[in-house]
């Protein structure tokens, strides 16, 4: 196992579109993160999944943010109807349940033109 | 609101010279304190962490000092050398006693290590 994986690594769409990004977990990691980074900024929470479920969800997380995590394996979030303001870096991450300790995918970097 | 504050924003350093980031807390929950290390186009990666029973910790070059009284904590990186250079950031959380596993980050410091 080589870690957190993320894809796409770039993705560019136009304004209006809607786009999927996939997280594939460490594979005995049973908690899974979705954080957003934005240009000189930490990365800010936006959801996590123990196992299958959803347990918790940013206020950052508008309606046109949908996250799963179908069979608790790999992770999916889509944003529908982008906009300019969700250009971002979409970084997940994923931990084992006796250590807090994250580890970070490569991110998916989104511009909204 | 923002649960965890840094400072600097970015500092530059001589190769051989030690750089020192500061963060500061709210939550007394709070029950673990990583440092993360950040290369462009990279996502963040542990470095280094500690736990609020405990004052300091050292791993090779990386040092956590950790105040519980003042809620403040500091990476130092001692003898900096120029693939140090990266952004980090600290992190507190989770909160002890519940399910919240989630992390709050600091908003980062660019350290730049000149040979």
């Amino acid at each position: 196992d080589t870690g957190v994986s993320q894809n796409p690594r770039h993705k560019i769409t136009k304004r209006g579109q809607n786009v999927t990004f996939r997280c594939d977990p460490i594979s005995e990691h049973n908690r899974l993160y979705w954080y957003r980074q934005t240009l000189g900024q930490g990365p800010e929470f936006l959801t996590y999944f123990q196992n299958e479920a959803q347990l918790e969800k940013s206020r950052l997380l508008s309606d046109r943010f949908s996250a799963e995590r179908p069979k608790g394996s790999f992770s999916t979030l889509e944003i529908q109807r982008t906009e300019q303001g969700d250009s971002a870096m979409y970084l997940c991450a994923s931990s084992s349940g006796v250590n807090y300790g994250y580890t970070f995918g490569s991110g998916t970097r989104l511009t909204v033109v | 609101q923002q649960q965890v504050k840094q400072s600097p924003q970015s500092l530059i350093v001589q190769k051989g010279g030690i750089s020192i980031i500061n963060c500061a807390y709210e939550n007394t929950a709070f029950d673990y304190f990583p440092w993360y290390q950040q290369f462009p186009g990279k996502g963040p990666a542990l470095l280094i962490a500690i736990r609020p029973d405990v004052s300091e910790k050292k791993e090779g070059r990386f040092t956590i000092s950790f105040n519980k009284s003042a809620k403040q904590f500091s990476l130092h990186i001692m003898d900096s050398q120029p693939g140090d250079s990266a952004t980090y950031f600290c992190a507190a959380g989770p909160q002890r006693g519940s399910n919240d596993y989630k992390l709050s980050f600091g908003a980062g410091t660019t350290v730049t290590v000149r040979a």
